[in-house]
């Protein structure tokens, strides 16, 4: 998957349960992202990360907890007060350089369903 | 905050005829334009960027364009083919210290054969 894995592809969650996406980077970015997808709509930031051991919130974090304990690694948990989790969910990477923009590197996408 | 607007949300071509989106952005010190594709149940992929320093850059059939007096930048797809269609996102970066990118709300494009 480009450097970039994801896991598992598929998960089923079923009402008050919470669940944790995985994912794992071997690009030595210093940068991961986590975005929610919703059938024919577009990518709204959940959360992200420029640095081990801080992350920031982004547009729709309610609901969803996430760590950064190594460089690698940025997994996403839905807790059972995000009372609609079924989505597709992507996590990307990327450089940082200050303030120079570089394009992220996505991973192949977890589909949530609740049952 | 940066707000980026595409246009439009969907468009259909025949095939061998050209397409265009456009996408204008709201922080006049945004730096980096990305475009991405995404194909049905697939993850995004980069496809071209350009930066604020630069007007126009092309990449076999596919360019892009950037007006930084007007805040917009525009994907042109030359001699479009089956395999374009897909789903297109712009993104903008503020010229700030790190990456986060603001994404358009996306475009689908239809070539039909």
């Amino acid at each position: 998957d480009g450097g970039i894995t994801q896991s598992p592809k598929y998960l089923f969650r079923k009402e008050g349960q919470n669940v944790t996406l995985s994912c794992e980077q071997n690009l030595n970015h210093d940068a991961m992202y986590w975005y929610r997808q919703d059938p024919g709509q577009g990518l709204r930031l959940i959360y992200y990360s420029q640095i081990v051991n801080d992350f920031q919130k982004g547009d729709i974090a309610e609901g969803y907890s996430v760590s950064r304990e190594k460089k690698e690694s940025f997994p996403l948990t839905v807790t059972s007060a995000q009372k609609n989790p079924t989505a597709f969910y992507l996590c990307a990477s990327s450089l940082i350089q200050g303030a120079r923009g570089y394009g992220y590197t996505f991973g192949s996408g977890t589909r949530l369903t609740v049952v | 905050g940066e707000n980026v607007e595409q246009h439009p949300s969907t468009l259909s071509v025949q095939e061998g005829d050209s397409a265009v989106i456009k996408c204008t952005y709201s922080d006049s010190a945004s730096n980096y334009f990305p475009w991405y594709k995404q194909e049905l149940g697939k993850r995004p992929q980069l496809i071209i960027d350009i930066r604020s320093n630069v007007g126009e850059k092309k990449d076999q059939r596919i360019a892009v364009t950037l007006n930084k007096t007007a805040k917009h930048f525009s994907l042109h797809i030359t001699e479009t083919q089956p395999e374009d269609s897909a789903v297109y996102f712009c993104a903008a970066k503020k010229g700030e210290y790190g990456n986060k990118l603001v994404f358009g709300a996306g475009t689908i494009l239809r070539v039909k054969s």
